[in-house]
């Protein structure tokens, strides 16, 4: 079945650091790939999308390029700040119901 | 524009209790979904509406789940009885479209936490 597999964390940053958080993924079609984040006490928000091969999905600094030749997708940011510090989940969407699939989540710490 | 609602935030229960949650979707949305997030999970789909007709309730255990969607608006999930693995964080989530539209955004809500004792 269709699957997301992304790095477990803590990933434990100082600020003004490189990110990255890995995510490949299992899918029967042709999905759509999503990074959502968790910020604490709030709910889930959509922070970037890709919806086919090689699109890059980028927002609030953070980028993502839907690779298909390695089933990845990727989560960068140049430099975090504290205030990125939350949960972040990679998930793909696939067939006509646009039902999400998630990761696990990685969670993101970053000391000032 | 408002948000996705739900109710209550917390919620603590004995096992074979009863509980129920509710959530209204972004106005004019036509599609809503319920996840179950347990701690150190993912969101795993229990159930999706479209307008009020079920469109995939594959992962809902039936048995002791049950929700519905009365006017294609409001929606309420169940439990009964409850058990110590619903232990979770139960997620709205409505989009405007659903079927067929790719690229589509889902907006969550903040979530009703549920403890099973």
């Amino acid at each position: 079945g269709d699957s997301v597999t992304q790095m477990e964390g803590p990933v434990t940053l100082s600020e003004e650091a490189f990110l990255t958080i890995n995510c490949t993924y299992t899918a029967t079609g042709y999905p759509s790939l999503f990074w959502y984040v968790q910020y604490p006490g709030e709910g889930l928000q959509l922070l970037l999308k890709a919806t086919k091969a090689d699109d890059k999905g980028s927002n609030k600094g953070f980028e993502a390029t839907y690779r298909k030749e390695t089933t990845s997708f990727h989560l960068e940011k140049g430099s975090v700040q504290v205030s990125d510090s939350a949960v972040y989940f990679c998930a793909l969407s696939v067939g006509g119901f646009q039902k999400l699939v998630f990761g696990t989540g990685t969670r993101l710490l970053v000391s000032p | 524009e408002a948000g996705v609602a739900q109710s209550p935030r917390y919620k603590i229960i004995e096992k074979r209790q009863s509980v129920a949650f509710w959530c209204n979707p972004i106005s004019g949305h036509a599609t809503l979904y319920w996840y179950q997030q347990i701690l150190g999970q993912g969101p795993k789909l229990l159930i999706q509406f479209q307008n009020n007709g079920v469109v995939d309730d594959s992962q809902l255990p039936k048995d002791r789940f049950s929700a519905e969607r009365l006017k294609g608006v409001d929606s309420t999930l169940k439990i009964q009885p409850a058990k110590l693995e619903d232990s979770a964080v139960y997620l709205c989530a409505s989009s405007l479209f659903g079927r067929g539209v790719l690229q589509e955004t889902q907006y969550f809500g903040p979530g009703t936490r549920l403890l099973v004792l």
